[in-house]
């Protein structure tokens, strides 16, 4: 599977839109881009998925570049609740081998 | 609540000591993962069910460690001789097969601690 970078960490003000960026340069034609959240002390929760399209749905929306080597999740109106590690993983879906490959992911603080 | 359920959330061992964890997914789910996680990572994938089937194991998964899924429902991961490096969090996570497959539901994890 492909890797990806994230920045370790960002900030956002309360009630606007936080815009994660991930650049995942080596992706495959047949892997898609997945974005996990977890917040402290919890499991990883799943956020949103796509290929090539750009997808919303009532968590996030996930813009992926034409090139598809690059893409970024939208909090729309980010509230504190949404304070977590951010992961974009990118893995060939619905395959026999369908583990996850989380890096170190993007540490998001929502303040007020 | 029918989501993915770990048991123990929370286990204290001394080093040398065997520990199992249960992992319990979501009832329809047939595959089922383990992951491991230290303390500023993301979480590592350690080996993976389809059914009662253990179709892969990461190197991370030393002789030490093992996991068992008898009846395709239920799993245990057990590690013998706890080390002090053993110390992370235990994640499970199960989903379905085929194109529903795509999206791993996580349990709250074990925190394991070997003094």
């Amino acid at each position: 599977d492909a890797k990806t970078t994230q920045p370790p960490s960002m900030d956002c003000a309360e009630g606007r839109a936080a815009n994660l960026p991930c650049n995942h340069s080596t992706i495959s034609g047949n892997e898609y881009v997945y974005w996990y959240r977890q917040i402290h002390s919890q499991g990883p929760q799943y956020i949103i998925h796509g290929l090539k399209n750009n997808e919303t749905n009532e968590m996030a929306s996930l813009i992926i570049t034409e090139d598809r080597k690059s893409s970024t999740l939208i909090l729309p109106h980010a509230t504190l609740r949404d304070t977590a590690v951010y992961y974009c993983i990118v893995r060939v879906a619905y395959n026999n081998n369908n583990d996850m490959r989380f890096g170190a992911g993007t540490r998001l603080t929502v303040k007020p | 609540d029918t989501g993915v359920s770990q048991d123990p959330r929370h286990k204290i061992t001394k080093r040398g000591q065997n520990v199992t964890f249960r992992c319990d997914p979501i009832s329809e789910h047939n595959r089922l993962y383990w992951y491991r996680q230290t303390l500023g990572q993301g979480p590592e994938f350690l080996t993976y069910f389809q059914n009662e089937a253990q179709l892969e194991k990461s190197r991370l998964l030393s002789d030490r460690f093992s996991a068992e899924r008898p009846k395709g429902s239920f799993s245990t991961l057990e590690i013998q001789r706890t080390e002090q490096g053993d110390s992370a969090m235990y994640l499970c996570a199960s989903s379905p097969q085929g194109l529903a497959g795509a999206e791993q539901f996580f349990g709250p994890g074990t925190r394991l601690t070997v003094l």
